[in-house]
């Protein structure tokens, strides 16, 4: 079973600022199988990214992904207010199952 | 526009049955996937098994297999999560989740259905 390690646990930034939150997959995987998601308090979880790079509709161009192999980065170029949240990382693995990383909130400084 | 309608509050006690539902519109209800998420309290996301409608494949993740069953009826475009003994640890808010093909990754989700479990 692949495991997603999602790091830091909590990223402190002002807005404007630059967010870069990493997965780490202990295995090599499929880039066209990595997708991130936001999720913000009392509210069900958005997609923003599949494909590790596509955005989904919608979803503002300030939110980019990246990554191949192992490690795949979601970085939000300026942080809105909107934006501080929990975000995860999904795979859709060998095992035909789904799995999610355990989550990074980006909180306000 | 795609909705996914999930009832929102089950209570029940250790012990009981319990299946929630998941009702579709807005598009091909039985050519696309549907995801069950658990979300235990103050924790993250955890994907219990995906069925696609139309010939009623099911996968379940292992933590999740034979611990609960996954359905859904065309016929009313709507997808369930059933279990026969609930217990405690299964108070959590579960939502459904659309995909349309595995790389797609779940672009829409219900607003969940927040089961408690207690005596």
């Amino acid at each position: 079973e692949i495991v997603l390690t999602q790091s830091p646990g909590t990223l402190s930034l002002s807005p404007g600022e630059r967010a870069t939150l990493s997965c780490k997959t202990s295995h090599r995987v499929s880039a066209s199988f990595l997708a991130w998601y936001q999720q913000r308090p009392g509210q069900a979880p958005r997609l923003l990214i599949y494909g590790a790079s596509r955005r989904a509709t919608g979803i503002p161009d300030r939110f980019s992904g990246s990554g191949s192999g192992t490690d795949f980065v979601l970085t939000i170029s300026r942080l809105e207010l909107e934006d501080f949240a929990v975000y995860y990382c999904q795979l859709y693995g060998t095992s035909l199952v789904y799995t999610f990383g355990q989550g990074t909130k980006v909180e306000i400084k | 526009e795609i909705h996914l309608e999930q009832s929102r509050v089950d209570v029940r006690k250790p012990g009981e049955s319990l299946k929630i539902s998941c009702q579709a519109s807005g598009y091909n209800f039985a050519t696309s996937w549907i995801a069950w998420v658990r979300q235990m309290p103050g924790k993250g996301l955890e994907c219990m098994g995906i069925i696609y409608p139309h010939n009623s494949h099911i996968r379940y993740s292992p933590s999740f297999e034979g611990q609960v069953t996954i359905s859904a009826d065309t016929s009313i475009a709507t997808a369930f999560l059933r279990w026969t003994s609930l217990k405690t640890s299964d108070t959590a808010i579960y939502y459904c989740a659309r995909t349309h093909d595995f790389g797609d990754g779940f672009d829409s989700w219900g607003q969940g259905t927040l089961v408690t479990v207690s005596s």
